[in-house]
């Protein structure tokens, strides 16, 4: 049972424009959710994250979205330059027993950013 | 700080035989978790420690996985008698003390196990 959906496991798109990937999630009581980078043979890198308080976080070239009520959420970089080739990961965290603060990650998407 | 750090990097091993990996998370960072990666997955959690002390196992860690923090500082994974299905990515992450709900795991590079 995947809690954390990634409906595109792939995303191309031309240089400059803005790329969009996407994030759907089943468990109302997750409380935080990240956003991950990762290349082929590396561990995964911190992008970006939301709190479940919010609808929007930004980070230069990055905007996170949050739509509570659809369980929804987006990733926005713009413009997009080949570097950002690579796996994005959505992650989501509820806080357990033992204060675990474990992360329920998505498949990926693969973006593929075209010069 | 150079942020988490794995030793080895790869791994490979015949069916049977006993690895171990170790994981250094960033100094100070008081939790650290161990995920794993398989092709086309997304990292799945096995265990968390909170200093030295493992308050949480998840049921993919059979009883020939054990982990250890022994002081609070660097942790190990061991996986004994290791089966084909084993072969993964495995991932250490650490995380700061003060970080309240708004925590962020930091991962390191990865340790790649192939399993023949």
């Amino acid at each position: 049972d995947q809690q954390v959906k990634q409906n595109s496991p792939s995303l191309s798109v031309q240089e400059g424009r803005i790329s969009i990937l996407n994030c759907d999630y089943t468990n109302s009581m997750f409380d935080y959710f990240l956003w991950y980078k990762k290349y082929p043979a590396e561990g995964p890198t911190f992008l970006i994250s939301i709190s479940s308080i919010k609808d929007k976080n930004e980070d230069g070239r990055f905007t996170v979205f949050l739509n509570k009520s659809a369980k929804h959420l987006s990733l926005h970089i713009v413009p997009s330059q080949p570097g950002d080739s690579a796996v994005y990961f959505c992650a989501a965290r509820g806080v357990n027993a033992g204060n675990n603060r474990k992360l329920i990650w998505g498949l990926g998407t693969s973006l593929a950013v075209n010069p | 700080d150079t942020g988490v750090s794995q030793d080895p990097r790869h791994k490979i091993t015949k069916r049977g035989q006993n690895v171990t990996f170790r994981c250094d998370p960033i100094s100070e960072h008081n939790r650290l978790y161990w995920y794993r990666q398989t092709l086309g997955q997304g990292p799945e959690f096995l265990t968390y420690f909170q200093n030295e002390a493992q308050l949480e196992k998840s049921r993919l860690l059979s009883d020939r996985f054990s982990a250890e923090r022994p002081k609070g500082s660097f942790s190990t994974l061991e996986i004994q008698r290791t089966e084909q299905g084993d072969s993964a990515m495995y991932l250490c992450a650490s995380s700061p003390p003060s970080s309240g709900l708004q925590e962020t795991q930091y991962f390191g590079p990865g340790t790649r196990l192939l399993v023949l």
